[in-house]
């Protein structure tokens, strides 16, 4: 059984442009969650995908969208980057509404300067 | 508005010793809480759970305590090793009516515990 891959893990984005980041689920798991981590705070919940579609959104700018794959895999994109975009993000796999399965990725570190 | 609340950033316990970690939270409509660990570097691995219908949840050397009326919850690791040294993230979801697709987390607070 594999668990949540994220890629890449590291990444430094200039002010303004774009990113895409990359999340496996694990093996079974239909929903994926994004998660923002600033530093020395909790995760925030940017979204969630089932079934291709956004099931959930927190509270974050349409410059912040998502794409779930018919292989479950998601990706999170971020538009015209800010300084306070810096942060952990984190995707999480899981059967819709089944915590105790919500399985986290080691995370993307970004960093925009 | 920080509606789940963990006000000790840090603790730092003895081996062997009992630790407690609190969390608080504002919005009455959760009714489902979680406990994560977290290491440097990996992605935070569920812990332990308690839904609001219950008082105390127990898991090995992990108990969660539910005070519904005070709104606080803890967590108390019995007894303490220092492989649990970690940041610990206390978590909350709405679980009604199927929409519960969302975590809410505190800011965490990092155990460490001294052998």
């Amino acid at each position: 059984e594999t668990g949540v891959t994220q890629s890449p893990t590291h990444l430094i984005k200039t002010r303004g442009q774009q990113v895409t980041l990359r999340c496996s689920s694990q093996s079974g798991h239909n929903t994926v969650s994004w998660y923002q981590q600033a530093l020395g705070q909790g995760p925030q919940f940017i979204f969630q995908y089932y079934r291709e579609e956004e099931n959930g959104r927190g509270n974050f700018p349409p410059r912040f969208s998502g794409l779930q794959f018919p292989n479950y895999s998601s990706e999170l994109n971020v538009n015209a980057l800010e300084l306070d975009d810096s942060a952990l993000y984190l995707c999480a796999s899981s059967s819709l509404q089944d915590f105790y399965g919500y399985t986290f990725g080691s995370g993307t570190r970004l960093t925009v300067v | 508005d920080q509606q789940v609340k963990q006000n000790s950033p840090s603790l730092s316990v003895q081996e062997g010793r009992i630790s407690i970690l609190n969390c608080d939270y504002t919005n009455s409509m959760f009714d489902y809480f979680l406990w994560y660990k977290k290491y440097p570097a990996e992605g935070p691995t569920f812990l332990i759970s308690i839904s609001s219908i219950k008082d105390k949840n127990e898991d090995g050397r992990f108990t969660v305590f539910l005070n519904k009326s005070a709104k606080h919850l803890s967590l108390h690791i019995v007894p303490s090793q220092p492989g649990d040294s970690a940041v610990y993230f206390c978590a909350a979801s709405k679980n009604s009516g199927g929409s519960n697709y969302k975590l809410t987390f505190g800011k965490g607070t990092l155990l460490t515990v001294n052998p």
